[in-house]
């Protein structure tokens, strides 16, 4: 199984702040990472896939880098709505896999 | 406008059985593979499983922690998924979210998820 390693765990931020979470795969996945936004009681929305492809109606402060087993989530200024728990997810091959989440507080 | 309603979630013993349903609105819903993810209370998100298309021959791929205890089904015809759940322990305790794959540039990556329904696993 490809594992994923978020990092980090938890990020304090305010706002306006550049904020940039890495995701690690345990053996090269390509492209085929995902980005997902998660809040309290709500099912995940996918912000970015393929890594770097911004999905329709995301805001543009949101971007995605990297390939083979590095990549990384940046949010360019962090805005109040953005406050919220992130997970990367590999589609290169079974068992999907998810990484293990990185929430971002308010500082 | 995309909608996924998940159903049939409760509380089951040790043991039991349940069947989750997902009816799917907005989108032409035999041309998708459909999965099943899941999150327990406070952890963060496992794949449960999918079932790909007709054109795939309706073909299952399952996480290790439930092959041979779930199945996962669909009706075209119903625009509905389906998740039968055999065999249950404390541990599948968790929301479980209908995800519909979004095929772009050979990136098949979740574009939309149901609201969840939640399975309690307790005696």
């Amino acid at each position: 199984d490809i594992q994923l390693t978020q990092s980090p765990s938890t990020l304090s931020a305010s706002v306006g702040d550049r904020v940039t979470i890495t995701c690690r795969a345990s053996q090269s996945i390509s492209s085929w990472l995902a980005w997902y936004q998660q809040k309290p009681g709500k099912a995940p929305n996918l912000l970015i896939y393929k890594a770097s492809s911004l999905e329709s109606g995301v805001p543009s402060r949101f971007s995605g880098s990297g390939s083979e087993t590095e990549f990384t989530l940046t949010i360019s200024s962090l805005q109040p709505d953005d406050f919220a728990t992130y997970y990367c997810q590999q589609y290169k091959s079974y068992p999907l896999t998810f990484g293990g989440g990185t929430k971002v507080e308010i500082k | 406008e995309v909608q996924l309603v998940e159903s049939g979630g409760g509380l089951v013993q040790p043991g039991g059985s349940l069947r989750l349903s997902c009816a799917a609105s907005g989108f032409t819903f035999s041309d998708h593979y459909m999965d099943w993810v899941r999150q327990a209370p406070g952890k963060g998100l496992e794949w449960v499983g999918r079932c790909r298309n007709k054109a795939n021959t309706y073909t299952t791929e399952y996480a290790a922690s439930v092959k041979g205890r779930f199945t996962i089904s669909r009706d075209d015809s119903k625009n509905s998924l389906y998740l039968q759940m055999n065999s249950l322990k404390t541990e599948d305790t968790a929301v479980y979210y209908c995800a519909r794959v979004t095929v772009v540039s050979g990136s098949y990556h979740f574009g939309d998820w149901g609201q969840g329904t939640l399975v309690t696993v307790s005696s």
